[in-house]
């Protein structure tokens, strides 16, 4: 069965400083997705990036980028120069379904950033 | 352009009442989903329509029922709710028919806010 796990139920950072987010994932399917979705303290949920398991490059937008390594099973984010409205929580998600179809989304249980002046 | 709306944004419901909630979107999306999503947790998905007409159990159903109205609407009931429903509810949906990053992403309603006392 598909499954993510985020090992780091609470992470901080320093303002402009960069900080990683852990997630692995499990799955025998050869075509999936992972994504990384930011939930603020207002609740609502903000897509940041998303990463093909046949894309060649790392996924890069902005100040995020995924740092995707297939054969360890992770797919860890990576937020540059942290600004405090980054404070939230933060979820990886893996995505099930037929190519270029539907998309059911597994997620993991989320990590809480926290970002110091 | 709304994106994904839900009704209401917050409700208090006594053990063995029913409810529906309302979601709707205006971005011709094939897909819509259900989500829950309890303190401390990641979302889990309840029920998904893949497309207009159809509709198919996600994690977590036992408890809920769907309908997927017309291609805009995709509503939730709870036809006995059970404390153990306490919980917020998003509604997503996503666009299909390409195996990019575009066509996989969904998008989230704000959230229902559901207390069964």
């Amino acid at each position: 069965a598909q499954k993510i796990t985020q090992t780091q139920p609470g992470m901080f950072v320093q303002e402009k400083e960069a900080v990683t987010l852990d997630c692995t994932y499990d799955t025998s399917d050869p075509s999936y997705g992972l994504f990384w979705y930011k939930q603020p303290s207002s609740g609502e949920m903000i897509f940041l990036i998303y990463q093909g398991s046949y894309d060649q490059q790392n996924a890069t937008e902005g100040r995020y980028s995924l740092n995707f390594q297939k054969a360890r099973k992770s797919a860890n984010l990576v937020i540059s120069a942290s600004q405090l409205g980054d404070s939230a929580m933060y979820f990886c998600a893996m995505r099930e379904g037929p190519y270029g179809g539907y998309n059911k989304l597994i997620f993991g249980a989320g990590t809480r950033l926290a970002v110091h002046p | 352009n709304a994106g994904v709306t839900q009704t209401p944004k917050f409700q208090v419901l006594k053990t063995g009442q029913s409810m529906t909630l309302q979601c709707a979107q205006d971005m011709n999306h094939n897909s819509m989903y259900w989500y829950r999503q309890d303190p401390g947790m990641g979302l889990r998905l309840i029920y998904y329509s893949a497309s207009e007409g159809t509709t198919d159990k996600g994690e977590v159903p036992n408890g809920y029922n769907v309908s997927r109205l017309n291609k805009r609407e995709f509503s939730l009931r709870l036809e006995s709710a059970a404390p153990s429903q306490t919980s917020v509810y998003f509604c997503a949906s996503s666009k299909t028919g390409g195996g990019y990053r575009g066509s996989y992403e969904q998008y989230f309603g704000p959230g229902t806010r559901l207390t069964v006392t």
